[in-house]
């Protein structure tokens, strides 16, 4: 059962451009989001979250957006930067701090 | 501020073997949690420390468990190792409970052979 969903396994993007990157979940009783980029073999790094109780959360090129009646949310990266190219987790939090991951999206900047 | 520091980086073992990862978190840092990630099943939830207390636990057989100690370093260990179990271990430590962001480290990658 994946209550967490990054349906684009990969995305490729010019260098300067927006990349958007989606995530869908299932279970109402996540209630914070967070986003992370991780190179292989590596940890994962913490990008970005956002609290369900807001809608948007911006940080410098990356801004994250929350749908909750949707149960969407998507990070945006503007603008996208070659050193941006890795894989993509958004992550979901229901209990203490337990995360539920998506399966990631990978993407690749083109300079 | 030192990161979320994990020991070994890699580590190999034979099938039947049992094994102990361990992690120290970014000082102040009371909640440890360990995950597995592997190419088929992505990270995957193990358990979660708190305060010397398992906090939540996934979906892994008893063969995994973990502990913390007092100044909130903790180990996993698996015992009786099997081939799948294969994968990228990694350590989070977050500040204390709900809302506060989860930092990694670098993991630990574990072969099975």
């Amino acid at each position: 059962d994946q209550q967490v969903k990054q349906n684009s396994p990969s995305l490729s993007v010019q260098e300067g451009r927006i990349s958007i990157l989606n995530c869908d979940y299932t279970n109402s009783m996540f209630d914070y989001f967070l986003w992370y980029k991780k190179y292989p073999a590596e940890g994962p790094t913490f990008l970005i979250s956002i609290s369900s109780i807001k809608d948007k959360n911006e940080d410098g090129r990356f801004t994250v957006f929350l749908n909750k009646s949707a149960k969407h949310l998507s990070l945006h990266i503007v603008p996208s930067q070659p050193g941006d190219s890795a894989v993509y987790f958004c992550a979901a939090r229901a209990a203490g701090n337990k995360l539920t991951f998506g399966g990631g999206t990978r993407v690749l900047v083109k300079p | 501020k030192a990161g979320v520091t994990q020991t070994p980086r890699y580590l190999i073992k034979t099938r039947g073997q049992q094994v102990t990862l361990s992690c120290s978190p970014i000082s102040g840092h009371r909640s440890v949690s360990w995950y597995q990630q592997t190419p088929g099943q992505g990270l995957q939830f193990l358990f979660e420390y708190f305060s010397e207390t398992q906090r939540n636990k996934g979906n892994f057989p008893g063969r995994f468990s973990g502990r913390q100690f007092s100044n909130s370093r903790s180990e996993m260990n698996v015992s009786t190792l099997e081939l799948g179990d294969s994968a990228l271990y990694l350590c989070a430590s977050s500040f204390q409970g709900r809302g506060t962001e989860a930092f990694f480290g670098q993991g630990t990658r574990l072969t099975v052979v």
